[in-house]
């Protein structure tokens, strides 16, 4: 059984402050999805990492893949209100059909 | 606007009455699936289903059946619903199965209540 452990699991802070998410496990994946949900919708992909220590960028959020393809974060930079939501992390092995999601992080960003 | 589309958003339902959530999705995908997101949980896999004609068991299958007789309709079914079953569900596709680094496209939810 594959697991992905995400932390922090809740995450309050103000507009224009940084932050971190972690996104752990003891399995290898072969490429690893971001996803945002807001209330009321469903996960929205953000980015996909595929390569061990890749690094992506999306505006003010970064994304990156350790470089045993075990590990990921994200950092938002200036977090601003429209940030907020859950934040959800899958991993992907061709061994599987189906991912594997952690529980998520749930980011509030007040004004 | 391509994309899944879930019915009903919400529902209410005595226990021990049966309940067919639909699925309909216009890109074509291969696979589709079925999770339900309950607080602390996350999201859990009920069935998915690689192509027309498949279909596996995910990690919490017990009381739930679906089917896939073509490639855009996936509904899924309660034949008898108990209160346990009261959870958010989320109907996803993906251009192919998952395993193959394919995304996720999801509905906006079905919210079923079982009193």
């Amino acid at each position: 059984t594959q697991l992905l452990e995400q932390s922090p699991q809740f995450l309050s802070i103000q507009e224009g402050e940084n932050l971190t998410v972690y996104c752990n496990s003891s399995s290898v994946f072969s490429s690893l999805q971001w996803y945002r949900q807001e209330p009321g919708e469903g996960p929205v992909l953000l980015v996909t990492v595929v390569t061990g220590g890749e690094v992506k960028k999306l505006k003010r959020l970064t994304f990156q893949f350790g470089d045993a393809r075990k590990d990921s974060s994200l950092h938002i930079t200036a977090a601003q209100p429209g940030d907020t939501g859950l934040y959800l992390c899958a991993g992907a092995n061709s061994g599987y059909s189906t991912l594997t999601f952690g529980k998520g992080t749930m980011l509030l960003v007040s004004p | 606007i391509a994309g899944i589309t879930q019915a009903p958003t919400s529902q209410i339902l005595a226990a021990g009455r049966r309940m067919t959530l639909r699925c309909t999705q216009d890109m074509r995908h291969n696979a589709m699936y079925w999770y339900r997101q309950d607080l602390g949980l996350g999201l859990r896999l009920i069935h998915y289903s690689n192509t027309a004609g498949t279909t596996g068991k995910g990690e919490v299958p017990d009381g739930y059946s679906v089917s896939r007789a073509n490639t855009d309709d996936f509904p899924l079914t309660l034949a008898s619903a108990v209160p346990s079953q009261t959870s958010v569900y989320f109907c996803a596709s993906s251009a192919q199965p998952t395993g193959v680094n394919s995304p996720l496209h999801f509905g906006n939810g079905t919210r079923l209540t079982v009193t």
